[in-house]
Formats: structure tokens, C-alpha cells, sequence
């Protein structure tokens, strides 16, 4: 089946700090890549996406590339800001069941 | 105008009541989704309907009842509530016919004491 291993938070940063939130993947086929974003209070927003294997997703700063050969699709930032603090979830979906599966979630906290 | 909206926002209810938490989309998706987060952030699928039809059904205990009255809507229903129930309710939609991409609402958080 399909599943989704990310980084174990928290993870605490100064602003400007450069971010990385690794994340790997199991799934059959040819699944889509996503990172979603959860800030305090609020639901789920897609951040960033990637349907095949070698496209960069990007968005608000943030990039990921969907590593086939490594199975790999971690999220980077160059320099983070207070207002990223949030949870950050990996997602992969594939198949006919159209169902996101979630990593464990990554909390991220940025320090000023 | 709110894409994805739930009510009520909170819920604080005692063991044994029953509950309903509503959602609404006005996406003119094709498929909606109940999920349960939990206290360490745990996002867990529960269902799944597609054109009212019901496609995902996770292991969840059958007093959790989902209620697809059209397209844009799909309720939640709780009965015998426990005090494992408490936890924070996302609905989610998308347009699976052109993207896995699922849109969320704000969440329910639901406590049961």
C-alpha cells in the first residue's frame, strides 16, 4: 500500500534560517506529490504539488522536486519567516480511490 | 466566499449525546471526504463520497454515520459519543475527474467529556 515517512518534528528555527522537511514515499504507480500547510487554528491549504517524476513545485518561497530514483519529494525553504510557523504534511495520491495519503505532519516553529 | 465551510467550529458535548457537524461546498466539486485529526496532528481518512455515492469507507466505528443530502454537502453524524471521539473533524472536497487536489475546510473540533 501506499505511505508517506516524513521528518519527526518540532522543529525550531531562527527567521532566515534555511528549512529542509524530508520526505520519502512508498506508493504503486505513478502517484502526485503534495505539501500542505496547517496554521494554528485553521485547515489544511495546499502549498505546493508535483505530478511526475523530476517536476519542481514551488509557492510562497517554498520548493519541492519529485525524486523518482529516491522516492523523495522534501520540502526547502532559504530563508524562513516568523509568520511560516505552521505543520507542515507531505501527501502522495494515486490510483483510482483518489485518496491522499498524510505523513505524520512536521511542526515547524520560526523564532525571531 | 468561504470554499469549503463546516459548523459549528467547536462542539463540546457529553459521552453518550449525538452530534452532527455539517459541510458545505461551493467548488462544484465532485467528491467530498470526512478526516479526523488527532491530538498529535494524525490525519486519518473516514470517507469518501463521490456524487453522493459512498467510495471510501475506512475502519470506523459504525456509530459514525456520513449524510450526502446533494453534491455540496456532506454531513457528519456522531452517535454515543465517547471520549475517544474528541478530536479535530476536517471535510475536505475535490474534482477527482482533473486533480487529486483536495481542498479543507476549517475543522470541527469536538470535545467529548
Amino acid at each position: 500500500g501506499n505511505s508517506v515517512t516524513q521528518m519527526e518534528g518540532p522543529v525550531t528555527l531562527s527567521e532566515e534560517a534555511f528549512l529542509t522537511i524530508n520526505c520519502t514515499y512508498t506508493a504503486t504507480g505513478y502517484p502526485s506529490l503534495f505539501w500542505y500547510v496547517q496554521y494554528p487554528g485553521e485547515g489544511l491549504q495546499l502549498l505546493l504539488k508535483a505530478t511526475k517524476a523530476d517536476d519542481k513545485g514551488s509557492n510562497k518561497g517554498f520548493e519541492a522536486t519529485y525524486r523518482k530514483e529516491t522516492t523523495s519529494f522534501h520540502l526547502e525553504k532559504g530563508s524562513v519567516q516568523v509568520s511560516d510557523s505552521a505543520v507542515y504534511f507531505c501527501a502522495l495520491a494515486s490510483g483510482s480511490a483518489r485518496q491522499l495519503t498524510f505523513g505524520s505532519g512536521t511542526q515547524l516553529t520560526v523564532l525571531p | 466566499d468561504t470554499a469549503v465551510s463546516q459548523t459549528p467550529k467547536y462542539l463540546v458535548t457529553q459521552m453518550g449525546n449525538d452530534k452532527s457537524i455539517k459541510c458545505e461546498q461551493n467548488l462544484g466539486h465532485d467528491t467530498m471526504y470526512w478526516y479526523k485529526q488527532d491530538s498529535k496532528k494524525f490525519l486519518k481518512i473516514m470517507f469518501s463520497y463521490n456524487n453522493k455515492e459512498l467510495i471510501i469507507n475506512e475502519t470506523v466505528p459504525n456509530r459514525f454515520s456520513p449524510k450526502s443530502p446533494d453534491k455540496a454537502h456532506l454531513n457528519l453524524h456522531i452517535n454515543s459519543l465517547e471520549l475517544g471521539d474528541s478530536a479535530v473533524y476536517f471535510c475536505a472536497s475535490s474534482q477527482v475527474q482533473y486533480s487529486y487536489e483536495q481542498y479543507f475546510g476549517p475543522g470541527t473540533r469536538l470535545t467529548v467529556t
